[in-house]
């Protein structure tokens, strides 16, 4: 089983639509965990960081269920400017973070 | 946030050949990282650049092939010795903050390899 596993998409969604990504991972000692977003020929930029407690930071939601071991992130009203590959993301301690292989978007006028 | 350059931002090389990637900090940071992404695929930890000793790999990546430098805390190299076409992809320097009290990690612009 992968450490971190999510839907790769393509998600086609129109301009203001809500869209949800989910994400698993294995590792039950993981303790910080985030969403990265990456651009097409950029590097991975940190979204957001996920809290036990949710998270809100504008349009952007993201959720933590330690008990099933998955994180969510909730856009709503989508922009085109939105579109990119977000990536799910999972510490295990004082190690180097572990990346899924993303979930594309494409946000369409 | 920690601001990072990487030279070159992109190179052709020809099989056979080695080429070496460098990373610049702008502040010093205590771990510092190289990362892989090939097409399509999500990012793969190839070492942990360590200052002052030899770099920590990951399985299935060796110092022959991927030797590192790390000479101080705000610059390191990585060396893609020996390239074959499997070796074109994108490199990517990173490294940790801790910022608000959290680790957060950041990433380099990348450097865009092509082996013919």
């Amino acid at each position: 089983r992968k450490e971190v596993e999510q839907d790769p998409g393509p998600f086609n969604v129109p301009e203001g639509a809500t869209v949800a990504f989910n994400c698993t991972y294995s590792n039950s000692a993981s303790q910080s965990f985030f969403w990265y977003r990456q651009d097409c020929r950029k590097e991975p930029k940190l979204l957001m960081s996920v809290y036990s407690s949710g998270n809100e930071d504008g349009r952007f939601t993201a959720q933590l269920n330690r008990a099933s071991q998955y994180i969510s992130l909730l856009i709503r009203d989508s922009k085109l400017s939105d579109s990119a590959t977000y990536l799910c993301v999972v510490n295990s301690g004082n190690t180097p973070l572990v990346f899924g292989k993303g979930t594309r978007l494409s946000v369409i006028a | 946030s920690a601001v990072i350059s990487q030279k070159p931002s992109r190179d052709i090389c020809q099989r056979g050949t080695s080429l070496t990637i460098q990373c610049q900090v702008d502040s010093q940071v205590t771990m510092m990282f190289w990362y892989r992404q090939q097409p399509g695929q999500s990012l793969t930890l190839i070492a942990t650049a360590n200052q002052g000793s030899e770099a920590t790999y990951e399985s299935g990546f060796v110092i022959d092939k991927f030797p590192i430098s790390r000479p101080n805390l705000t610059f390191s190299t990585l060396t893609v010795s020996n390239m074959s076409p499997e070796d074109s992809s994108i490199y990517l320097c990173s490294v940790w903050e801790r910022e608000g009290g959290a680790d957060t990690q950041y990433f380099g612009p990348g450097t865009r390899l092509t082996v013919l």
